[in-house]
């Protein structure tokens, strides 16, 4: 079966540091990735998605960067994180076409 | 555009009584529905989905979900509450055109089961 795994759980980092959250998909080839952003246990914001190596399309602008070096991995990340970049962050995977995204359990970034 | 609706924040239903969750949507081509549900500090679990067939369509831990396309909603309902149903609920769209296979989801409705 298909799992997704994202670490770290929890981060706190200072404003103006660099950002690194990874996620990894076992059990499966040639996933679609997402990152999603969710402010306040709420709504959720897609920020990157691919659907090959190497392949980012980016929904909104902002200091975060997506890369996808391998098939089945997923970076966030980020040269100078700001206050407003606290939130909880997700990352999401599906088979091609007409599917659910399964969702890894998270990172909750916190800046200072 | 494509869009989705939760006209609720909360809902808070009695432990053993019928609920149900609202979902409207707007999109351009043919609606693909989805609901999700998520545990605090979880990420979001996959509950159903709407492709295409029949219009009540059954889930996971009890839940189905009735799509009616000339009111354009897609309602989560379970008849018998659980507290363990606690939770916030996410009802997504499939996108199309720029947004093609991405999920527009709405933005949750917390479910309050009391005992």
């Amino acid at each position: 079966s298909q799992t997704i795994h994202q670490w770290p759980a929890t981060l706190v980092q200072p404003v103006g540091s660099p950002l690194s959250l990874e996620c990894t998909v076992e059990g499966t080839s040639n996933p679609n990735l997402y990152w999603y952003r969710q402010a306040a246990g709420r709504g959720l914001q897609l920020l990157f998605y691919s659907v090959g190596i190497g392949q980012i399309s980016s929904e909104v602008p902002q200091n975060l960067s997506a890369s996808r070096p391998q098939d089945r991995q997923f970076i966030l990340s980020s040269k100078k994180l700001l206050l407003s970049d606290s939130g909880f962050y997700l990352c999401a995977w599906s088979h091609p076409g007409v599917q659910p995204q399964h969702f890894g359990d998270g990172t909750r970034l916190s800046i200072l | 555009a494509q869009s989705v609706a939760q006209p609720e924040d909360q809902v808070n239903v009695a432990e053993g009584n019928p609920l149900t969750v609202k979902c409207t949507y707007s999109v351009s081509g043919n609606p693909y529905l989805f609901w999700y549900v998520q545990y605090p500090n979880r990420g979001l679990q996959f509950l159903l989905k709407y492709i295409t067939g029949d219009n009540l369509v059954k889930g996971s831990y009890g839940f189905e979900a009735e799509f009616n396309k000339s009111q354009t909603s897609f309602h989560l309902k379970k008849p018998s509450a659980l507290v363990s149903d606690s939770a916030l609920y996410f009802c997504a769209v499939r996108g199309y055109g720029g947004s093609q296979g991405n999920l527009i989801f709405g933005k949750g409705t917390k479910l309050s089961v009391k005992p």
